[in-house]
């Protein structure tokens, strides 16, 4: 069965403080990695795709990197509005569009 | 873009009465799919469909829950009946065939009394 272990759950940062958070799995088969942003009462809201180990995906102050068997999305110099919850999503090899979800870590940047 | 379009945002309903809840789909988008979101599971897959044809419906929790896509802007997810334990998030998502990126609406939060 596929997993998706996201850790850690709650991270608070000071505004300026870098840090990673980190998505582990277990797929038979990786077709691709997601990351995805989720702000209070809204819907997730795509981040990233990645497809093979050592792809690197960056977009402003995130950058996410995949290896075999997790992937890290690094978090440079990080801004109030950079707190969300960010989660992570593997589909497997052969799955067409079915996504499984991670927990979440939920990110609080302070000013 | 208008974005994927759920109704109702907010559902309080009492145990056993019939839920409906909506979908609109980003047009030109051939997949959708429909997620439970609580905090104990966290994101969870209900059924997904291309082309308006169910492909896969293993996530449905019980027959109380059932999906329907009658045309390409149209989705519908009815529980029947409500049960408190289907207290949740529901989203809608859709995506076109040829990418893994899914455009996710606001949700629709069910409180079953």
């Amino acid at each position: 069965e596929d997993q998706v272990t996201q850790s850690p759950e709650a991270l608070r940062l000071q505004e300026g403080e870098s840090s990673s958070l980190n998505c582990s799995y277990t797929v038979s088969g990786l077709r691709g990695l997601f990351w995805y942003r989720q702000d209070p009462g809204k819907g997730p809201e795509f981040l990233f795709t990645l497809y093979s180990a050592g792809e690197e995906k960056e977009k402003e102050r995130l950058k996410a990197t995949l290896t075999k068997k997790e992937s890290f999305l690094h978090i440079t110099a990080p801004k109030p509005e950079d707190s969300a919850t960010y989660l992570c999503a593997v589909s497997p090899a052969g799955s067409a569009r079915q996504l499984t979800f991670g927990s979440g870590t939920q990110l609080t940047v302070l000013p | 873009d208008a974005g994927v379009i759920q109704s109702p945002r907010h559902e309080v309903t009492e145990m056993g009465q019939e839920v409906t809840l909506r979908c609109k789909p980003i047009s030109g988008h051939n997949s959708l799919f429909w997620y439970r979101q609580t905090m104990m599971r966290g994101l969870e897959l209900l059924i997904y469909f291309n082309n308006n044809v169910p492909i896969d419906d293993s996530g449905m929790p019980e027959d109380r829950f059932s999906a329907k896509m009658p045309n390409a802007s149209f989705s519908t997810l009815k529980i029947q009946p409500s049960e408190p334990r289907d207290s949740a998030v529901y989203f809608c998502a859709s995506t076109t065939l040829n990418t893994g990126e899914l455009f996710f609406g606001e949700g629709s939060r069910l409180t079953v009394l």
